[in-house]
């Protein structure tokens, strides 16, 4: 099967940057996530990106698709302490009838 | 917009009876629900995709007589576990697809379910 892999954990600064990163094999690919799970909660959509774009910015989030690399990430500017959590990558293919393949999970644990 | 609620957000019960969890989109209609199952710390494995009107389709390895769904609106979705054991305990999360905004799915918060 496709596989969508992350690192597992990420520990930053209040008001530093976070970078998480995403890749995936699918190359048939047509929308990439980001959600994000607090404990004992659902998943929260951040943003997604159509796989014929490269960036995409809304406010703190910032995505970036390389296509070639299959490599997708999620900057979030001004980390703050709320934004700790665990994210995860997503893909849908256009052969996939709406199924999301999740990567792992990402724990991101901000520090003050 | 685009909420989808679960019902109930947890449950306890003894080994052997069946649990039923509701899934329901609160302000679209949803052809197409999804059913996962997230243990502690891990990602959401699919289960199957519950079709409005349709018998459910299962994932490799998913028992469809232990987890029964059924998909009777354009907004409710059902998953009843079946004659539940101490290993059906999970965290089980729906999310219903808006064909109208990009295939987006929107996920519920999730039913905590324990199994004596």
């Amino acid at each position: 099967g496709e596989d969508v892999e992350q690192s597992l954990f990420l520990s930053v600064r209040e008001g530093d940057s976070s970078v998480i990163n995403c890749t995936y094999t699918d190359s048939s690919s047509t929308y990439l996530y980001w959600y994000k799970q607090e404990p004992g909660a659902g998943l929260q959509l951040l943003t997604y990106i159509f796989s014929n774009m490269d960036m995409k910015q809304d406010q703190r989030l910032t995505v970036l698709l390389n296509k070639k690399d299959k490599h997708l990430s999620l900057r979030i500017a001004d980390t703050q302490t709320g934004d700790s959590a665990i994210y995860f990558c997503a893909e849908i293919s256009a052969d996939s009838w709406g199924k999301l393949q999740f990567g792992a999970g990402t724990q991101v644990v901000v520090t003050p | 917009g685009a909420v989808v609620s679960q019902h109930p957000s947890w449950v306890i019960c003894k080994s052997g009876t069946s649990v039923k969890i509701e899934c329901r989109s609160l302000d679209f209609q949803a052809t197409t629900m999804f059913w996962y199952r997230q243990f502690p710390k891990q990602s959401l494995m699919l289960m199957a995709t519950s079709n409005e009107g349709s018998k459910a389709t299962y994932e490799q390895g998913v028992e469809k007589d232990k987890f029964l769904i059924n998909h009777a609106s354009l907004t409710l979705s059902t998953l009843t576990v079946t004659s539940a054991h101490p290993e059906d305990s999970s965290f089980y999360i729906c999310s219903a697809r808006w064909t109208g905004r990009y295939n987006e799915q929107f996920f519920g918060p999730g039913t905590r379910l324990t199994v004596l």
